[in-house]
C-alpha cells in the first residue's frame, strides 16, 4: 500500500531554512495522475495548503507563501522536498506530505503521519 | 484566500447522524465538484472519506456520505460511533493546481 514518511529537523532558527523531506513507498513519484503535495497545520489551526510538485519538476504554491518555497522530487530516491525560507515563529506547525489527485479530479489520498517542527532560537 | 467556513464542533449520541456544512465561494465549492473531506485524529495522518462531493473510496463505510449544493458541501455520519471521533476537514479545489480546506471541526460523541 502507498505509504509516505516525512523528515527533518523538528527545530529550525528564525531567519533559517526549514527543509523537509518526504520519502513514498508503495508507489512511483512518476504515477502520471498524481501531484505530490505539502500541507502543515499550526498549533490550534486547522490545515493549510503549502503547494504540489509533479515528477516533472513542476510546482503549484500557495500564493501567500510563494516568494519563500521550493518544492522538489528527487526521482532516484522516491522522495520529495519542501524548504520554506526567512521562517518565522509563524511557520511553526505539523508539516504533512500527500499524494495529490490532479486532473480529473482533486483530492489527497496518501498522507504522512506528520513531522512537527518548531521555529525558535 | 479565506479557509472554507466550517462550524466548529458537533455532537451526537452513537447511532444517531451528524451534518457538517462547509461553506466557500463561487470560486472553489461553488465551481468545482471537487470537494473532499477528511477525518483526523491527533498523532495521526488524515484518512480521505469522501473526495468529488460524494465518492467513497474503498474501504470507507456508507455511513459517510456527501452532498452539494451551491457553495457549501455537507458531510453526513450515519450511525454515529465512538470511534468517528476526531476533527472533520473539508478541501476544495480553488483553481491553478491550489485548495483551500476548511477550518475544521471537531466531532464529539456524547
Amino acid at each position: 500500500q502507498v505509504q509516505l514518511q516525512e523528515s527533518g529537523p523538528g527545530l529550525v532558527k528564525p531567519s533559517e531554512t526549514l527543509s523537509l523531506t518526504c520519502t513514498v513507498s508503495g508507489d512511483s513519484i512518476f504515477s502520471p495522475s498524481y501531484y505530490w503535495g505539502w500541507i502543515r497545520q499550526p498549533p490550534g489551526e486547522g490545515l493549510a495548503w503549502i503547494g504540489g510538485v509533479y515528477f516533472s519538476g513542476s510546482t503549484y504554491y500557495n500564493p501567500s507563501l510563494k516568494s519563500r518555497v521550493t518544492l522538489s522530487v528527487d526521482t532516484s530516491k522516491n522522495q520529495f522536498s519542501l524548504r520554506l525560507s526567512s521562517v518565522t515563529a509563524a511557520d511553526t506547525a505539523v508539516y504533512y506530505c500527500a499524494r495529490l489527485r490532479y486532473s480529473t479530479s482533486f483530492y489527497l489520498d496518501h498522507w504522512g503521519q506528520g513531522i512537527p517542527v518548531t521555529v525558535s532560537s | 484566500q479565506s479557509a472554507l467556513t466550517q462550524p466548529r464542533s458537533v455532537s451526537g449520541s452513537p447511532g444517531q447522524s451528524v451534518t457538517i456544512s462547509c461553506t466557500g465561494t463561487s470560486s472553489d465549492v461553488g465551481r468545482y465538484n471537487y470537494v473532499s473531506w477528511y477525518h483526523h485524529r491527533p498523532g495521526k495522518a488524515p484518512k480521505m472519506l469522501i473526495y468529488d462531493v460524494s465518492q467513497r473510496p474503498s474501504g470507507v463505510p456508507d455511513r459517510f456520505s456527501g452532498s452539494k449544493s451551491g457553495n457549501t458541501a455537507s458531510l453526513i455520519i450515519s450511525g454515529l460511533q465512538a470511534a468517528d471521533e476526531g476533527d472533520y476537514y473539508c478541501c476544495s479545489y480553488a483553481g491553478d493546481y491550489k485548495g483551500i480546506f476548511g477550518g475544521g471541526t471537531k466531532v464529539t460523541v456524547l
